[in-house]
């Protein structure tokens, strides 16, 4: 079974600059998660999809940060204009739906970095 | 209070013994715990789930639950080099339906 698919792998930009994460989740799993992981911290949730709804977003920046999920399966995260705290690594993640399984499962994840 | 709290370390255990892993919470109500094991420059990799208090074993991995004492332990016997990483708590919060992580506990295992 293919695992949770992200791309790009990394990227560097300067402040005030945008970027687009993408995601692919396993196959079936009606969920799928957006996590901020700063160095020496654990991931913070940004965003959360049940098919192609917003469950929870209450962590997100919406004024520089943005995520969809067309179809209910892929999603893009967007940061429109980045700052230089915006360094992080984005991981994706995905499960079964809530109250099935809570268990989550990451893919690769972006190192962004923000000079 | 942090949601979930766990000691940074790093934990150091020599090769061959138990490393024993802590992790606390503050909701008492949550129901859902999972430990995830992250290596550098690695995203987090589930390795244990555990839902019911007491014990739950996997392999050299062994999961213990308190709910009422509010805390959640990883042990790993018969520790190994390759188990040195960071090791992850995670709780699903009540009314939530996502997980809230730990700082994490760095393990190192000295050969």
């Amino acid at each position: 079974e293919a695992g949770v698919a992200q791309s790009p792998r990394y990227k560097i930009i300067e402040k005030r600059q945008s970027v687009a994460f993408w995601c692919n989740p396993i196959s079936g799993h009606a969920t799928l998660y957006w996590y901020q992981q700063i160095l020496g911290q654990g991931p913070k949730l940004l965003i959360q999809f049940q098919n192609n709804g917003v469950v929870d977003d209450s962590q997100l920046p919406k004024d520089r940060f943005s995520a969809e999920r067309l179809k209910g399966v892929d999603s893009t995260l967007k940061i429109q204009p980045a700052k230089l705290e915006d360094s992080a690594v984005y991981l994706c993640a995905s499960s079964l739906k809530p109250g099935v399984s809570y268990e989550q499962y990451f893919g690769p994840g972006t190192r962004l970095t923000v000079t | 209070q942090k949601e979930v709290e766990q000691n940074s370390g790093p934990l150091s255990v020599p090769e061959g013994a138990i490393a024993s892993l802590n992790c606390t919470y503050s909701d008492r109500v949550s129901q859902s715990f999972f430990w995830y094991r992250q290596y550098s420059g690695k995203s987090p990799e589930l390795i244990m789930s555990i839902y019911s208090n007491g014990d739950k074993e996997d392999g050299r991995f062994t999961a213990q639950l308190n709910k009422a004492s509010q805390y959640v332990s990883l042990l790993i016997r018969d520790s190994q080099p390759s188990d040195s990483a960071t090791y992850l708590c995670a709780v699903v919060p009540t009314g939530r339906r996502a997980l809230t992580f730990g700082s994490g506990t760095r393990l190192q295992v000295q050969p």
